[in-house]
């Protein structure tokens, strides 16, 4: 069946800019999650969510970072007012139930801020 | 916080050797693993898991050993293949399934 789809695959923002990156789960996957992974790095957590409930958001790296799944499905990362230390790869995940329960990735979402 | 750490940053085997890569992690309370592989572009791909109620688990050409007296996880690939070459992370399973990735060991496989 059909993975984690993320879109856009690459974007360019303008230091400043606001951007919204998108995650499609696995359908019927519970829970979902935001990983950055800067290059050389391994990915780090972001946030969590549990259907529609955000769980955690502990990594968020500050209040520029925003993100949703309103309807327990679809999720979007939004970044307000872009700044270099933004650029990176986005990582989507989804599991089926979330605990003990392998994640699933994304290709990711490069994001380069000029 | 926790952290997980991996004994070499690369690997260097000869195609049909078998690799070993390994990683320490620091939670005690952590109950579930999990191994991913990484090619260049593309996301982590689930390799294999394993739960702390075992000490040994295999799969297809690859198996994964849990000590969990030193906090320590290894990966063994048999018979590496030039496909095998890509970033190798262990990640232990945190509170709500979230996972903590290392720096990973990145395999290379001379033909």
């Amino acid at each position: 069946g059909a993975g984690v789809s993320q879109s856009p695959r690459y974007k360019v923002a303008k230091r400043g800019q606001d951007v919204a990156l998108r995650c499609d789960p696995i359908s019927g996957h519970v829970s979902l999650f935001w990983y950055q992974q800067a290059l050389g790095q391994g990915p780090e957590f972001l946030t969590y969510f549990q259907n529609e409930a955000q769980l955690d958001k502990s990594g968020l790296p500050s209040d520029r970072f925003f993100a949703e799944r309103p309807e327990g499905s679809v999720s979007t990362l939004k970044i307000q007012r872009t700044q270099q230390e933004d650029s990176a790869v986005y990582l989507c995940a989804s599991s089926l139930t979330g605990d003990n329960s392998p994640l699933h990735f994304g290709n990711g979402t490069r994001l380069t801020v000029t | 916080g926790e952290s997980v750490g991996l004994h070499l940053p690369t690997l260097s085997v000869q195609e049909g050797d078998n690799s070993i890569i390994n990683c320490a992690y620091s939670n005690s309370a952590s109950d579930y693993f999990i191994w991913y592989k990484q090619e260049s572009g593309k996301g982590p791909q689930f390799i294999i898991d394993i739960r702390s109620n075992m000490d040994k688990r295999q799969g297809q050409r690859v198996t994964v050993l849990l000590n969990k007296t030193v906090k320590h996880l290894s990966l063994q690939i048999a018979a590496t293949q030039p496909g095998d070459s890509a970033v190798y992370f262990c990640a232990p399973g945190g509170q709500g399934g979230k996972l903590i990735f290392g720096q990973g060991t990145e395999l290379s496989v001379k033909p």
